[in-house]
């Protein structure tokens, strides 16, 4: 079965510091690869997708991912925390078609110090 | 921009009782998905549809059903809530490709259940 590895529940990084949430993938089918971000009581907001194409996505708020399929990862990169980026981060795969639902990881949360 | 819209954002239940909740998608968006967050939990997927249809399932529980209307509303229909059932319900909605549902899916703000 697909899962997704998250490692590291929590990370905790000082302003200004780079961010470096971790995400591994165990399939043997490229699948479709997201990350959303998850603050307090609210809904998920998608950061970042990789589909196809360039393995180096650019998503919103700074943050961007490298799909590297030797690895099986897809972690995501800040150079330069913010104190509003404290939230919890999913990784997430789906295989689309009518297997279109995401699998996630575990989630990281991100803490910020000043 | 138009947002996935999700009725009522919480919900309080007894035991033993129903709730319907609801799912808005986004304008043109006809597929709908279906999660479930336990507290300090990841998301698990419990159904789609795609154009009206069951497209997939997931870990639904049977005392759990859901539907998607012709407006591409849907409904998720809970009976005989137990407290494990306390969770956040996301509804997450795409728009189809060509070749059926794309990728990429926007979630809703949720709905809190909360049973007592």
């Amino acid at each position: 079965a697909q899962s997704v590895t998250q490692l590291g529940s929590h990370v905790s990084v000082s302003e200004g510091a780079l961010v470096l949430l971790r995400c591994n993938y165990s399939s043997s089918v490229p699948p479709y690869l997201f990350w959303y971000v998850q603050y307090p009581n609210q809904g998920l907001q998608l950061l970042l997708k990789y589909t196809t194409g360039a393995t180096l996505v650019k998503g919103i708020n700074g943050f961007e991912a490298e799909f590297k399929k030797s690895e099986t990862s897809f972690h995501l990169t800040k150079p330069s925390a913010h104190m509003s980026d404290a939230a919890e981060y999913f990784c997430a795969v789906s295989y689309g078609g009518s297997q279109g639902n995401l699998i996630f990881g575990k989630g990281t949360k991100l803490s910020v110090k000043p | 921009a138009a947002g996935v819209i999700q009725s009522p954002r919480h919900l309080i239940k007894e035991k033993r009782e129903t709730a319907t909740l609801k799912c808005y998608p986004i304008p043109r968006h006809d597929t709908v998905y279906w999660y479930q967050q336990g507290p300090g939990q990841d998301p698990q997927f419990l159904i789609s549809f795609y154009e009206k249809m069951q497209s997939d399932k997931g870990s639904i529980p049977d005392r759990f059903s859901a539907q998607q209307f012709s407006d591409y509303h849907s409904e998720l229909n809970m009976s005989s809530l137990e407290l494990g059932d306390s969770a956040l319900y996301f509804c997450a909605s795409s728009q189809s490709g060509l070749a059926g549902p794309t990728d990429t899916q926007y979630f809703g703000p949720g709905t809190r259940l909360t049973v007592l």
